[in-house]
């Protein structure tokens, strides 16, 4: 079963446009993290923010995490064309390390 | 590129046979883990191992078994296979197997079961 969902399932933008993606998440976690994948390619980690932490920059991405409300956004200011790809948010269950990934969120950025 | 290689890229098979994926982790890691990603299940933990025992059990199906070899390199053997296997297999690995360890994946195994 899916632990994180993403929201939204598709998102289209222009470039220089800030894209954000949201992540809920139903059970406690140690560790949340973000990744990419472009087209039909193996994933491509960003980040990943410790289950203490609120906040986390990694260049134009900022994520941010709410642990009351079980859930997480990414931000990607400033979107490129580049930037165009699948979106996952995966969490570990506190007593494994597995990771469990939602269903993404395609982003798609036109010049 | 993650240093994750996966072999081989494309395979396409009938239902009933079985086939074996093949994954070399980066050098150093010694954590496997093989994924499932299809379209209608999403991205699917499957089974993981770490300095050649398994350490973690996900959605596997008893037809699916995998297996960590002392030079570290992991094999997902496929059998009886059916038409709803056909998904893009990941092998992931990490340098140990705690929960704050970042994944490295490899580009993938594409399977087609006709």
């Amino acid at each position: 079963s899916q632990q994180g969902e993403e929201d939204p399932q598709a998102l289209s933008i222009q470039e220089g446009e800030n894209a954000t993606m949201n992540c809920s998440y139903k059970t406690s976690i140690n560790n949340l993290q973000w990744y990419r994948q472009n087209s039909g390619r193996g994933l491509v980690h960003l980040i990943l923010i410790r289950s203490n932490e609120r906040e986390k920059h990694s260049g134009r991405l900022r994520v941010t995490l709410d642990t009351s409300k079980k859930s997480s956004s990414l931000l990607i200011t400033a979107s490129r064309a580049a930037d165009t790809a699948s979106y996952f948010c995966a969490t570990d269950r506190q007593a494994g390390t597995a990771l469990i990934f939602g269903k993404g969120t395609t982003l798609s950025v036109s010049s | 590129d993650s240093g994750v290689t996966q072999t081989p890229k494309h395979l396409i098979t009938a239902t009933g046979q079985r086939v074996t994926l093949r994954c070399s982790p980066r050098s150093g890691d010694l954590s496997v883990y093989w994924y499932q990603q299809s379209l209608d299940q999403g991205l699917q933990f499957l089974i993981q191992y770490y300095n050649g025992e398994e350490r973690a059990k996900g959605n596997i199906l008893e037809r699916f078994s995998a297996q960590q070899f002392p030079d570290l390199h992991s094999e997902l053997n496929l059998s009886s296979l059916e038409l709803g296997d056909s998904a893009l297999y990941f092998c992931a690995s990490s340098l140990g197997t705690g929960p704050q360890e970042t994944q490295y994946f490899g580009p993938g195994t594409r399977l087609l079961v006709l």
